[in-house]
């Protein structure tokens, strides 16, 4: 079945640096979604990729979805404390469920 | 518009025992997915409902059940509880089941097995 890998599991960064997340899928994807879950909260959802080399921005955080739509990347400028949870990706190949990825934890030391 | 809510938020348990869960969606959404979230695992798809029926199903042993009612509410059913079954429980609603709609997530139940 479809699988959804992220790395890394675990992401320490002092305020002020950048950080990536990357989303492996097994199988190509339709679409793929983020997710943020702050610590002791549910997940919501950030942004949805749906086209190949897709390129999208929210102020300090770039999403990216690759041109063979197996991989999708998060990337974070200048993090800020405001940034601490983990972060998942979310895929679907068609009309398959939607696979959560393994999920990526940030850390921000101020 | 309401968020998805979840009762109880959180529940104690011995082994053995049975549990429900509920789950009310947003108000026009139809789709409620359930998630079971352990540390070790990350989310575990456990099943997805639409108009009362049961589109998909995760990997999760029968002792795990839902059902979805006619106003679109959820309720999840785990029997003979066992220590691994400590989690916390999402339900996620959607307008539809269409794997491009967005999951809204309802705070959880914290379930702990003794």
């Amino acid at each position: 079945g479809q699988q959804v890998m992220q790395i890394p599991q675990y992401q320490h960064v002092q305020e002020g640096e950048d950080f990536t997340t990357y989303c492996n899928s097994s199988t190509t994807l339709s679409n793929i979604q983020w997710y943020k879950q702050r610590p002791g909260g549910h997940p919501v959802f950030l942004i949805q990729l749906v086209k190949s080399g897709e390129v999208k921005k929210q102020k300090r955080l770039t999403f990216q979805f690759g041109e063979a739509k197996k991989n999708s990347s998060l990337h974070i400028t200048a993090t800020q404390t405001t940034d601490v949870g983990t972060y998942f990706c979310a895929g679907s190949g068609g009309y398959q469920k939607v696979t959560f990825g393994t999920g990526t934890k940030l850390q921000v030391i101020p | 518009k309401a968020g998805v809510t979840q009762t109880p938020r959180y529940l104690i348990k011995t082994r053995g025992q049975q549990v429900t869960l509920s789950c009310s969606p947003i108000s026009g959404h139809r789709s409620v997915s359930w998630y079971q979230q352990t540390p070790g695992q990350g989310l575990q798809f456990l099943f997805e409902y639409f108009s009362e029926t049961q589109r998909n199903k995760g990997n999760f042993p029968g002792r795990f059940s839902g059902r979805q009612f006619s106003n679109s509410r959820s309720e999840m059913n785990v029997s003979t509880l066992e220590l691994g079954d400590s989690a916390l429980y999402l339900c996620a609603s959607s307008l539809e089941a269409r794997p491009a709609d967005t999951q809204y997530f309802g705070p959880g139940t914290r379930l702990t097995v003794l």
